[in-house]
């Protein structure tokens, strides 16, 4: 079945910049995600990207799509310690409104 | 923040007890989605609905059933709770106009079954 992976743990400098990386299995998906968890709380839609596109840029979040290889990556510069939280990598599958998650990667920010 | 709250927030409950976890949401919005999250698994989908009377199994809905009778309800069932049903529950919504599919959360459940 469809399968979306990514690395687990992230420790990070304050003011450095962090890139996370994620991988995905189904070529069909039209719309990538990246949500991010703070302790204790429920999910938040961080960024997402169309699959026609393979740049997108918010302020200090850069999202970079390579569709011929399937890696989704997520740039967050000069982080601070208020970055510091789970981030997930989500794709759609197919039609029917449901998502495909990966197991999400810590982000640590030592100040 | 999207209107959806998740009652109660925490849980415990002994194994062999029925247990019913409610989603509620003032957004209107046609999709309703129930996770469960546990360390090394992730998010994983239980149930979801895309409209009243209208709902679909996920990857793990063995123990679980549910229920959506108004559009702004929809009710997590565990029949009989079992240790391994101890977790954080997570309801999403989603709009039918949202064409890129924004799933926004509760704020969770945690349960523990003793």
């Amino acid at each position: 079945g469809e399968d979306v992976e990514q690395s687990l743990f992230l420790s990070v400098r304050e003011g450095d910049s962090s890139v996370i990386n994620c991988t995905y299995t189904d070529s069909s998906s039209t719309y990538l995600y990246w949500y991010k968890q703070e302790p204790g709380a429920g999910l938040q839609l961080l960024t997402y990207i169309f699959s026609n596109m393979d740049m997108k840029q918010d302020q200090r979040l850069t999202v970079l799509l390579n569709k011929k290889d399937k890696h989704l990556s997520l740039r967050i510069a000069d982080t601070q310690t208020g970055d510091s939280a789970i981030y997930f990598c989500a794709v759609n599958a197919g039609n029917n409104r449901k998502l495909i998650w990966g197991l999400g990667t810590s982000l640590a920010v030592n100040p | 923040d999207a209107g959806i709250t998740q009652s109660p927030r925490h849980k415990v409950t002994e194994t062999g007890t029925p247990v019913t976890l409610r989603c509620h949401q003032t957004e209107n919005h046609r999709y309703m989605y129930w996770y469960r999250q546990d360390p090394g698994h992730g998010l994983r989908l239980i149930h979801y609905s895309y409209g009243v009377k209208d709902t679909d199994k996920g990857e793990v809905s063995d123990g679980y059933s549910v229920s959506r009778s108004k559009t702004e309800d929809f009710l997590l069932t565990l029949e009989s709770a079992t240790s391994s049903q101890t977790s954080v529950y997570f309801c999403a919504i989603s709009a039918e106009e949202n064409s890129y599919n924004e799933q926004f959360f509760g704020p969770g459940t945690r349960l523990t079954v003793l």
